[in-house]
């Protein structure tokens, strides 16, 4: 059974400290999806890892991958608060048909 | 953004009703995909469709079942609904061909099951 594991998955920071969080699965995978989901919305693309040590990265955020550790980090530097919500990774494990399984996500705050 | 819409978008009813929650979009994706959002547990695949008429299970489709006669639309059904239903229902779309196959969300339906 596929796992996809995050952590922290709750992840308190002060405005301007750098932190990371992590996503780990179980099986091989093509591609690894970041989202990010504020509170009582739907879920916003941030970033989309297709190959072994891909690294992107978009204002604050940069996400990287590592597909023989089978980890995926999501970096932010010098937080905002902004940036405070809930941020999930998904690992495609449906083959061609992109079937997602999601880690549970990681809460974060920011506070000023 | 993606041109996705879900019907409805909060609902309340009773255990043991039939329920249909739809799925509309603009965009002429291929994959369209449903997935229920309960606490502690993130994001789960209840069914997919690969195209029209093509729908296959996820990892959580007990209970549930679905249709898609045209492109656009991806119904799920609740035949029955139990409380254990009770959760936020996102619908997802994703490009026909070529990387990096994106999923986009719709705006979710909150279903309370009583």
């Amino acid at each position: 059974e596929l796992k996809v594991e995050q952590n922290p998955l709750f992840l308190s920071m002060q405005e301007g400290k750098n932190y990371t969080i992590y996503c780990n699965y179980s099986t091989t995978s093509d591609r690894l999806y970041w989202y990010r989901q504020d509170p009582g919305k739907s879920l916003e693309s941030l970033f989309v890892l297709l190959s072994n040590g891909a690294v992107k990265q978009e204002g604050r955020l940069m996400a990287s991958l590592d597909t023989k550790a089978r980890l995926s980090t999501l970096h932010i530097t010098a937080a905002v608060h902004d940036l405070s919500a809930t941020y999930f990774c998904a690992v495609n494990t449906g083959g061609s048909n992109y079937k997602l399984t999601f880690g549970k996500g990681t809460l974060l705050t920011v506070n000023p | 953004d993606a041109g996705i819409t879900q019907s409805p978008r909060h609902k309340v009813t009773e255990t043991g009703t039939p329920v249909t929650l739809r799925c509309h979009q603009t965009e002429n994706h291929r994959y369209m995909y449903w997935y229920r959002q309960d606490p502690g547990h993130g994001l789960r695949l209840i069914h997919y469709s690969y195209g029209v008429k093509d729908t296959d299970k996820g990892e959580v489709s007990d209970g549930y079942s679905v249709s898609r006669s045209k492109t656009e639309d991806f119904l799920l059904t609740l035949e029955s609904a139990t409380s254990s239903q009770t959760s936020v229902y996102f619908c997802a779309i994703s490009e026909s061909s070529g990387a990096p196959h994106e999923q986009y969300f719709g705006p979710g339906t909150r279903l309370t099951v009583t």
